[in-house]
């Protein structure tokens, strides 16, 4: 099944911890994001990618890292400079207009 | 820089009627999408919209633009329980994809 995948579907995180969320797609898709949803909140555009080995930082992208080293893959790194990391994370691929979403990782600072 | 807002924010209706949301944006555009939430999931495509379009219809749903006002309409039409979700507008800006703020519409059976 072609698809775009997030795992894993929970996390929790200790303070001062980094922590790497997945995202792949089979969909031979060019572009990747990563966005962030808070509750009852839109979607804020936090890194972006057009092709493998070039990203562009979006809107919030502070305490973030991410890498494209391959056309399926679009990790994110949540890391301990990010103050408030607690949010609903969303993957998302294109190949020129219509995005597909994966399921979203739920992280939790504890 | 988000581009979209969505008004309401909230809208609940009884089954059966119509719900009507709205998107305003920034910036000139290629093309308006509307997406839908199911609760704690992802995003789904529903419709694209291109700026030289006024109107178009997929089953039950119908959207607006007026590039001149900078804003689009979702109309979904005899609407049931299951559409109760929240529904965003996205635009394209330059490279990406922006997101609004999302109408989360109830539909009560």
């Amino acid at each position: 099944d072609g698809g775009i995948t997030q795992s894993p579907k929970y996390l929790f995180r200790k303070e001062g911890q980094n922590v790497t969320l997945s995202c792949e797609q089979n969909l031979n898709h060019d572009a990747m994001y990563w966005y962030r949803q808070d509750p009852g909140q839109g979607l804020r555009l936090i890194y972006y990618s057009q092709i493998v080995n070039d990203f562009q930082k979006g809107d919030i992208a502070e305490g973030y890292s991410v890498s494209r080293e391959k056309k399926e893959s679009f990790p994110l790194t949540v890391t301990s400079a990010q103050k408030n990391p607690t949010a609903f994370y969303l993957c998302a691929s294109s190949m020129r207009l219509e995005a597909f979403f994966g399921q979203g990782t739920r992280l939790t600072v504890v | 820089s988000q581009q979209g807002e969505e008004d309401p924010q909230a809208l609940s209706i009884q089954e059966g009627e119509n719900a009507t949301m709205n998107c305003s944006y920034k910036t000139s555009i290629n093309n308006l999408q509307w997406y839908r939430q199911n609760s704690g999931r992802g995003l789904v495509h529903l419709i694209l919209i291109r700026s030289n379009e006024r109107e178009k219809h997929s089953g039950r749903l119908r959207v607006t633009l007026d590039t001149s006002k900078k804003s689009s309409s979702l109309l979904i039409t005899a609407s049931r329980a299951a559409d109760t979700a929240s529904y965003f507008c996205a635009t394209d800006d330059t490279d990406k994809l922006i997101f609004g703020t999302g109408t989360r519409l109830q539909v009560f059976p």
